[in-house]
């Protein structure tokens, strides 16, 4: 089965600074997608980023990237130039090829500080 | 293109009584998801559907829960005799095909039973 584990509850940051959100995850799958999940205050699940395991270069999406570890089955989160507009929930997610459902990881609450 | 949408947005229920959530997905996507989001937990999958067939239901709890997705209409999350326990935030999403990597979530429905 497949697991997803974000080990920081909370963190915060300075506007216009970088953070880096943490996730692991355990699949015994060799197929396999990441995602990144943003929840703002509104509940709207909005998809940030995504990583598919086969390709080895990090997903980038303007100021959003990851860094895709795959040995050891590593994804975190890298937002630089902070904006207050990130302040939300963040989900790391994971699904398996062939399955359609998403496992996510518990969340992270950002705080943007002005 | 309008969104994946739901309603109520909101829906207050005693215990004992049924839940129906509604979800219609955005134009020209055939695969629906449900998800469901307990406070301070992330999304947890409960079932996924396509036109008419249930594909995978192995999130959904074994009594008291159903789901349809019909030729013509929304999809239907149907939850008979509430208990305190279901309260909770309902998500759906849909994609057009399977395998697709993105789902497009809904605002969610958030259950209170009382």
């Amino acid at each position: 089965a497949q697991t997803v584990t974000q080990s920081q509850p909370e963190m915060s940051v300075q506007e216009a600074e970088t953070v880096t959100l943490s996730c692991t995850y355990d699949t015994s799958e060799s197929d396999y997608y990441l995602f990144w999940y943003k929840q703002p205050p509104s509940r709207q699940m909005i998809l940030v980023i995504r990583q598919e395991a086969y390709k080895q270069q990090n997903a980038t999406e303007n100021r959003f990237s990851v860094n895709f570890q795959k040995a050891a089955k590593s994804f975190s989160l890298k937002i630089s130039d902070s904006q207050l507009g990130d302040a939300a929930m963040y989900f790391c997610a994971s699904s398996q090829g062939g399955s359609e459902k998403l496992v996510f990881g518990k969340g992270t609450k950002l705080t943007v500080n002005p | 293109n309008a969104g994946v949408m739901q309603n109520p947005r909101h829906l207050v229920r005693r215990r004992g009584q049924e839940a129906r959530l509604r979800c219609s997905p955005m134009k020209g996507h055939s695969h629906v998801y449900w998800y469901r989001q307990l406070p301070e937990e992330g999304l947890k999958f409960m079932v996924y559907l396509q036109k008419e067939n249930i594909i995978d239901e192995s999130g959904m709890p074994k009594e008291r829960f159903s789901a349809e997705f019909p030729k013509e209409g929304p999809s239907i999350l149907r939850i008979q005799q509430v208990v305190r326990g279901d309260s909770a935030a309902y998500f759906c999403a849909s994609s057009p095909l399977a395998g697709d990597l993105e789902q497009f979530f809904g605002p969610g429905t958030r259950l209170t039973v009382l």
